[in-house]
């Protein structure tokens, strides 16, 4: 069954370090996501990305943050400078279309120390 | 802004006992709603969808239903198995999935 995939699974930067989240979004849908989910919190919007470019972002997702679909199968989210605070679960999703249902990933957990 | 709040935080029921999740939603203009179950540690499985023009949705042991008007979703799992051990989300769309807290289930063998 076709999933999305995420890598790493698992980060630890330091403050500071710019890191990029990679996701193989499922290959027919048109629709990609990043949301956070900080441990013992729930999960949060970041971004959608249709067509090669934000068509939503919430007011977390600020200018630390960037979104980029390099080729054909991956996305990816960039945080520029991390601080201590972005220490969270981070999931991919991709849907079909804008109102169908959408699959995630198992979540790249990311530790800033 | 979209508030989605599940009712309760944590259930524990005897294997075979039918669970009824609850979750609300204070903007009624949505896309559509989707239910989630997420084990510790790790990702979200979409268990259903519903439409926003739909009332019901049905896969299996799991029916959940939507009134929309109301502001309010209902997740039914029958038949309950320690399996469906698991934490519960609820999120509507709108811009973006807006999730709740989720409801913790236990089921006891």
């Amino acid at each position: 069954e076709p999933e999305v995939t995420q890598t790493p699974s698992h980060q630890v930067t330091q403050m500071g370090q710019e890191v990029i989240l990679r996701c193989v979004p499922i290959s027919n849908h048109l629709y990609f996501y990043w949301y956070r989910q900080i441990l013992g919190q729930k999960v949060e919007f970041l971004v959608s990305f249709y067509n090669n470019e934000i068509s939503e972002k919430s007011e977390i997702f600020d200018d630390q943050f960037s979104v980029e679909r390099p080729d054909g199968s991956n996305f990816t989210l960039k945080i520029r400078s991390t601080k201590l605070e972005d220490s969270a679960m981070y999931f991919c999703a991709s849907s079909e279309a804008i109102s169908t249902e959408a699959f995630f990933g198992q979540g790249t957990r990311l530790t800033v120390v | 802004k979209q508030e989605v709040t599940q009712i309760p935080a944590a259930l524990s029921v005897p294997e075979g006992e039918n669970l009824v999740l609850n979750c609300s939603f204070t903007d009624s203009a949505i896309y559509n709603l989707q239910w989630f179950r997420q084990d510790p540690g790790k990702g979200l499985t979409s268990l259903l969808l519903i439409q926003s023009s739909q009332r019901e949705q049905t896969s299996g042991r799991l029916n959940a239903s939507l009134d929309k008007s109301s502001g309010r979703s209902t997740l039914y799992i029958a038949a309950s198995q320690p399996g469906d051990s698991a934490t519960y989300l609820c999120a509507v769309r709108v811009r973006g999935l807006s999730f709740g807290a989720g409801t913790t289930v236990t089921v006891r063998a």
